[in-house]
């Protein structure tokens, strides 16, 4: 039983296109977020939702877009790729913030020719 | 805001040789303090974390992590490695209480040598 998982697991694709990556948890955890993985392996938060409600946002350009249909979802648009966003995406979840464990998954690996 | 240092960016290291990983922190107020682990192609896994009381805290595969306050630390030690230990290692801040973010060092490799 995959605890936290995301589709699809590698994406290729051109500059300018759209795409999207979701994430599926079933932990019954509240709490769930996307992070970027760059080439060098530096973890940064992008987004976080609590109860689908949006509660970090970090400073990434408006061309990403999370959705959370539900607690259990969280799914991530992202328009007009760029060489950039050439990446390992991971989402993760938890019950609560702060001091509680993350759960991550798998990791969707990006890139953009 | 919070920052997290990793000096070591790769840590090479003979089997059964013990190990540290350093890691330091900043931050105006208190403290979580969390390593993770991430295995080749896989996500990251809360190896062991510190939220309060003992300073000293300890993961269920021999690894263990002090907390420092004066000398704002939370390095991760092991007294014998295994091959099974390589991989990549993330120290991690976070502010206490509430829905507050984590920031992650940038990484040390562990290399695990036979």
């Amino acid at each position: 039983d995959t605890a936290v998982s995301q589709t699809p697991k590698y994406l290729v694709t051109q500059m300018g296109n759209d795409k999207s990556i979701k994430c599926e948890q079933n932990l019954g955890h509240d709490t769930m977020y996307w992070y970027k993985q760059d080439s060098k392996k530096f973890l940064k938060i992008m987004f976080s939702y609590n109860n689908k409600e949006l509660i970090i946002n970090e400073t990434v350009p408006n061309r990403f877009s999370p959705k959370s249909p539900d607690k259990a979802h969280l799914n991530l648009h992202i328009n007009s790729l760029e060489l950039g966003d050439s990446a390992v995406y991971f989402c993760a979840s938890s019950q609560g913030g702060g001091a509680n464990t993350q759960y991550f998954g798998p990791g969707t690996r990006l890139t953009v020719l | 805001a919070q920052s997290v240092t990793q000096l070591d960016s790769q840590v090479p290291v003979f089997e059964e040789a013990p190990v540290e990983l350093r890691c330091n922190y900043s931050s105006s107020v208190s403290v979580y303090l969390f390593w993770y682990v991430q295995y080749p192609n896989q996500g990251l896994q809360l190896l062991l974390k510190y939220l309060s009381g003992s300073t000293l805290v300890e993961s269920i595969n021999g690894f263990e992590a002090e907390f420092n306050k004066s000398q704002t630390s939370f390095h991760l030690r092991k007294p014998s490695v295994h091959i099974s230990d390589t991989a990549e290692y993330f120290c991690a801040v976070s502010p206490s209480g509430g829905y507050q973010k984590v920031t992650f060092g940038t990484g040390t490799k562990l290399q695990v040598i036979p």
